[in-house]
Parts: structure tokens; sequence; C-alpha cells
């Protein structure tokens, strides 16, 4: 089966950086989507990698490792609207999206 | 600016009763996406039109429906509303690259919540 596993929830502290993790087994893979969504709203793109390595946008970086089928998302300088939650999606082999749970993160002062 | 609407925003509905919910788009996307996305869970995909193939997910419920007139509108119908299937409806659109959907950006509509009373 398919499979995108991230942590449920994280919590981190204003102005400092966390790194959340996703791992994925999926039937093959064409890239790795990393999509921001605040409660009650729809998920907004942030990054898309498709070759390893890291990919920075400002205070936003995503990396991948196709070999070991992980990803993280990185933010810098957090701030307290980056409260959200980060959801991993994968396009597998038949160019659908397989989308993992979501990562809470929780911004505190 | 190009966008993806939704309408309405927050639906009620009473068990049973039949609901409609509705997507435009502006992007002159070929494919547009009915998600269904449950509290703290993933988006998990109803369905999808590539022009006006349509492609159904195997576990989608026959209760849900769906329609595509034209390029830039998509309904969801659900024939007979349960208790457990309230939950926040989100239409995506995107568009293939040439060859395929090699890219696969998908553009989300702000979404419709559904309640079922």
């Amino acid at each position: 089966g398919q499979n995108i596993d991230q942590p449920t929830e994280m919590t981190a502290t204003e102005g400092a950086i966390v790194q959340i993790n996703c791992t994925y087994q999926t039937s093959g893979f064409n890239g790795l989507f990393w999509y921001q969504q605040h409660a009650g709203e729809a998920p907004t793109f942030l990054s898309y990698n498709v070759l390893d390595g890291l990919e920075e946008k400002g205070r936003f970086s995503s990396f991948l490792s196709r070999s070991k089928g992980y990803s993280y998302l990185l933010l810098k300088e957090l701030q307290m609207k980056d409260s959200a939650s980060y959801l991993c999606a994968v396009v597998d082999s038949n160019y659908q999206l397989i989308w993992g749970a979501g990562t809470k993160l929780i911004i505190k002062p | 600016d190009a966008m993806v609407i939704q309408n309405p925003r927050y639906q009620v509905t009473q068990f049973g009763k039949p609901v409609t919910l509705s997507c435009s788009q502006t992007l002159n996307h070929n494919v547009m996406y009915w998600y269904q996305q449950k509290s703290s869970q993933a988006p998990k995909l109803l369905f999808h039109y590539y022009d006006k193939d349509f492609n159904n997910e195997a576990d989608t419920p026959d209760n849900f429906q769906s329609r595509r007139p034209n390029t830039s509108f998509c309904f969801l119908d659900i024939r007979s509303p349960g208790l457990g299937d309230a939950a926040m409806y989100l239409c995506a659109t995107s568009r293939p690259t040439s060859g395929g959907y090699s890219y696969n950006e998908q553009f989300f509509g702000p979404g419709t919540r559904l309640t079922v009373l």
C-alpha cells in the first residue's frame, strides 16, 4: 500500500527554527509537495521537490532524498502566523497525489 | 485574479436531504478534483475530471456524484447525506504539463464546510 508518515503535532517558539519530517512509501515517485493549511481553510502551495537536495524559498526550505523516501520542511524565524497544519503529498506513478495527514504546528510566544 | 471559487462556503443540510456544492475556476485548467477532508485528516480524493473524462476513486460511495458541464464548472452532488458526510469539501484544479500530469500542482478553492443535522 501507499503510505505517507508525518508527525501529528509539533510545538515551537516564535523566532525559532522547526523541521517537519515526511517519509513515504508509494508506487512510483513523480515529485513531492508541501502545502500549508490554516484551520478551516484550503491548502496553499509551499514547495515542490522532484530532485534530491534542498530548495530554499525565503523563510521556508524543503529537502528531498528519493533514495531514503524522505523529505523535510524547514521553517526559520517562526512567526505566530505560521501556526497551521503542514501537509506532505507525493505524486505517484499514476500522477495522483497521495496525501499525508498533516503536521499541526503550534507556535508559542 | 485567476482563481478557484467554491459556493457556498458553509452549507447546512438535513439528514437525507440532497445537497449540491459548486466549484468554478478561471484558471482554464483541464483537471478538476473533489476532495473530502475531515478534521485532522488528509484530504481524501473522491473523483476527478480530466477534461470531460470522469475518474471515480474505487472507495468513493455511490452517494457522491459529480457533474462537469464545461471547463469552468464542476458540481458535487450528495444524494442522501448522512452524519458521516459532514466534512470540508475541497475543489482543486491542475493543468497537466505536456506529456501528462508530470507536475500536478493543485490549486485549491476555499472549501465548503458541510454540516448535516
